[in-house]
């Protein structure tokens, strides 16, 4: 069945350092991709989508390649702050179904 | 706009108890979905309305658990019995239709003891 791999967490960065968090899919057909964020004590909110291959998401400074051949989808961003602390999940939607299947989640912690 | 309503955002309960969550999606959204939170299981699919109408329950884990949604501004998540294994931040999500972005609320964290 479709799923979702992410780098485990948490992971540690000071300000103003590169961040890339890893996200690799199985999945028949051709899913849409997306980064999801929650932040504590609150709901998931949508960060960045890409529905088909080659496509870039981006959003706040972060982005997401939809790459194919290596069935990843890694978020980066170029210098995180401390407000970006939070839960990031990746996660797929195949082509034609309602079900999202999200990836387990990697917590960032950035401090000052 | 207003999001994704949901209430209580905290409960508290004793095992055997019934438990009752509730959840108002935005409005105009037509697909609507509950999710189990967990640090052992992740995000888990529970159950997915279309139109009022559930149409994957596959996600419900026993009988104990049960979802209604009688109008289009209101759905409901019940346990009963509930356990402590059913401890978990559990979230209501809608969308305009079931094949895009969902809109997450902010969860009810529950506690059973």
């Amino acid at each position: 069945g479709d799923s979702v791999t992410q780098m485990e967490g948490p992971v540690t960065l000071s300000e103003e350092a590169f961040l890339t968090i890893n996200c690799t899919y199985t999945a028949t057909g051709y899913p849409s991709l997306f980064w999801y964020v929650q932040y504590p004590g609150e709901g998931l909110q949508l960060l960045l989508k890409a529905t088909k291959a080659d496509d870039k998401g981006s959003n706040k400074g972060f982005e997401a390649t939809y790459r194919k051949e290596t069935t990843s989808f890694h978020l980066e961003k170029g210098s995180v702050q401390v407000s970006d602390s939070a839960v990031y999940f990746c996660a797929l939607r195949n082509t034609g179904g309602f079900k999202t299947i999200f990836g387990a989640g990697t917590r960032l912690f950035v401090k000052a | 706009d207003a999001g994704v309503i949901q209430s209580p955002r905290h409960e508290v309960t004793e095992m055997g108890q019934e438990v009752t969550l509730r959840c108002k999606p935005i409005s105009g959204h037509n697909s609507l979905f509950w999710y189990r939170q967990t640090m052992m299981r992740g995000l888990e699919l529970l159950i997915y309305f279309n139109n009022n109408v559930p149409i994957d329950d596959s996600g419900m884990p026993e009988d104990r658990f049960s979802a209604k949604m009688p109008n289009a501004s209101f759905s409901t998540l019940k346990i009963q019995p509930s356990e402590p294994r059913d401890s978990a931040v559990y979230f209501c999500a809608s969308s305009p239709t079931g094949y895009d972005t969902q809109y997450f609320g902010p969860g009810t964290r529950l506690t059973v003891l």
